[in-house]
């Protein structure tokens, strides 16, 4: 069973570029929840989403920040008009459901280092 | 401000030696999990604590969940270099969406 799955690992943008990060959650997993990492610093909650839906993105900023998770494919988290302050590690986790005795257990990817230039 | 707070920030121990991480909270939650993440990869869960006064033992190490649900330790006996790493807590407070993470603590076991 792959765990979860994020590309690229590595991305380097210029200033004022878009930047797509892909997020395939674990088999069986309907919950991808995105976060960020600077450096020396804990994971920040961004946006947790179910297929088709955002359930929460109070973590997520309200400009230049989206994220969508389709009924097909993976999820992406995208960031337009990049800036410095956007360089981050950018985690992506999934759960397989919210209930239960599992419900809060997320299991992460290796993460995608964005840099801005 | 965290509403996870993890102690200490930093740790720098000997081989061999035994340690103690705490996540302390003024918040309940409905369970509390920890997570090592080394260099460059993303956290690894390590164990799940659901009931309080919850322990569980993963080898050399040992996690208890406070009886009130609002704590939790790590404990590491005879510390080995492979241990080295950022030690997370994190976990759901009643009420709320997002998984919140403590600031980590930072292990480093010299042999």
């Amino acid at each position: 069973n792959a765990g979860v799955m994020q590309n690229p690992r590595h991305l380097v943008r210029r200033r004022g570029q878009e930047a797509r990060l892909r997020c395939s959650p674990m088999k069986g997993h309907s919950h991808v929840y995105w976060y960020r990492q600077l450096p020396e610093e804990g994971l920040k909650f961004m946006v947790y989403l179910q297929k088709e839906n955002i359930i929460d993105e109070s973590g997520m900023p309200k400009e230049r920040f989206s994220a969508e998770f389709p009924k097909e494919g993976p999820s992406i988290l995208r960031i337009q008009q990049v800036v410095r302050g956007d360089s981050a590690a950018y985690f992506c986790a999934s759960s397989r459901t919210r209930t239960g005795r599992d419900a809060d257990t997320q299991y992460f990817g290796p993460g995608t280092r964005l840099t801005v230039l | 401000t965290q509403l996870l707070e993890q102690s200490p920030q930093f740790l720098s121990i000997q081989e061999g030696e035994n340690l103690t991480v705490y996540c302390n909270s003024s918040s309940v939650f409905s369970s509390l999990q920890w997570y090592r993440q080394e260099p460059g990869e993303g956290p690894v869960l390590l164990v799940t604590v659901v009931t309080g006064g919850e322990v569980k033992k993963l080898k050399r190490l040992t996690f208890q969940f406070g009886d009130a649900r609002k704590d939790s330790s790590l404990h590491i006996t005879a510390a080995q270099p492979g241990d080295t790493g950022l030690y997370l807590c994190a976990g759901l407070p009643y009420n709320n969406n997002d998984m919140r993470f403590g600031a980590g603590t930072r292990l480093t076991v010299k042999p």
